[in-house]
């Protein structure tokens, strides 16, 4: 069946722009989650959706990061006024449950020139 | 802070050697994944395991939850085993829902 799949795959974007990011998950998975990969690093956890709702964004770095699964299914993640300092790999993962294997998506590569 | 830390941080061996990549994390978790990504590629999960051990073909993950500790092992490494392994926890008692990474075991399999 398919797996996570994350677009666009790649988006280049000037400061101060704002971009969206979308994640669509494996059909029926209820969990959702955000990370964020830098450079050499290992990813960062940014926020979690147990089905509409986020039940936890206690990663988000602060307020220009926003994200949104209406209909607990697809997701966006929206960033506001984009730094340079957010230009990385953007990972959404799904799983059944929350304490089920996650599966990650391809990524987003943001590049904020 | 809640921590991971794995090491070592890059590993060159030969084909067909015994691979041990370790993981250590601060605090009570209530799961932990051992993640495979490719160059320019996804996240693959290998393993989620809580106890004990598990084992998928050539790799093998244990975990001692007294000690904090987790190992993931490759028998017979080949070169396409060559990849940046990674330990991800998710903490118990109140952390984050999401997982939190080590940054990673950058292993490289020569023929």
């Amino acid at each position: 069946g398919a797996g996570v799949s994350q677009t666009p795959s790649n988006k280049v974007t000037e400061k101060g722009k704002y971009v969206e990011l979308r994640c669509d998950p494996i059909s029926g998975h209820t969990a959702l989650y955000w990370y964020r990969q830098s450079l050499g690093q290992g990813p960062e956890f940014l926020i979690y959706f147990q089905g509409t709702g986020a039940a936890d964004d206690s990663g988000l770095p602060n307020d220009r990061f926003f994200a949104v699964r209406p209909e607990g299914s697809v997701s966006t993640l929206k960033i506001q006024r984009t730094e340079r300092g957010d230009s990385a790999v953007y990972l959404c993962a799904s799983s059944l449950t929350l304490q089920e294997t996650q599966y990650f998506g391809p990524g987003t590569r943001l590049l904020v020139l | 802070k809640n921590e991971v830390e794995q090491s070592p941080q890059n590993l060159t061996a030969q084909e067909g050697e015994f691979i041990t990549i370790n993981c250590s994390y601060s605090v009570g978790i209530s799961a932990l994944h051992w993640l495979q990504q490719h160059p320019g590629g996804g996240i693959v999960s290998l393993f989620m395991l809580s106890s004990g051990k598990k084992k998928h073909g050539r790799l093998i993950a244990t975990i001692n939850i007294q000690e904090k500790h987790s190992s993931l092992h490759i028998t017979a490494s080949h070169p396409r085993d060559s990849a940046v392994y990674i330990c991800a926890v998710r903490f118990s008692g109140g952390g984050a829902d999401g997982l939190t990474f080590g940054k990673g075991t950058h292993l490289i399999i020569q023929p």
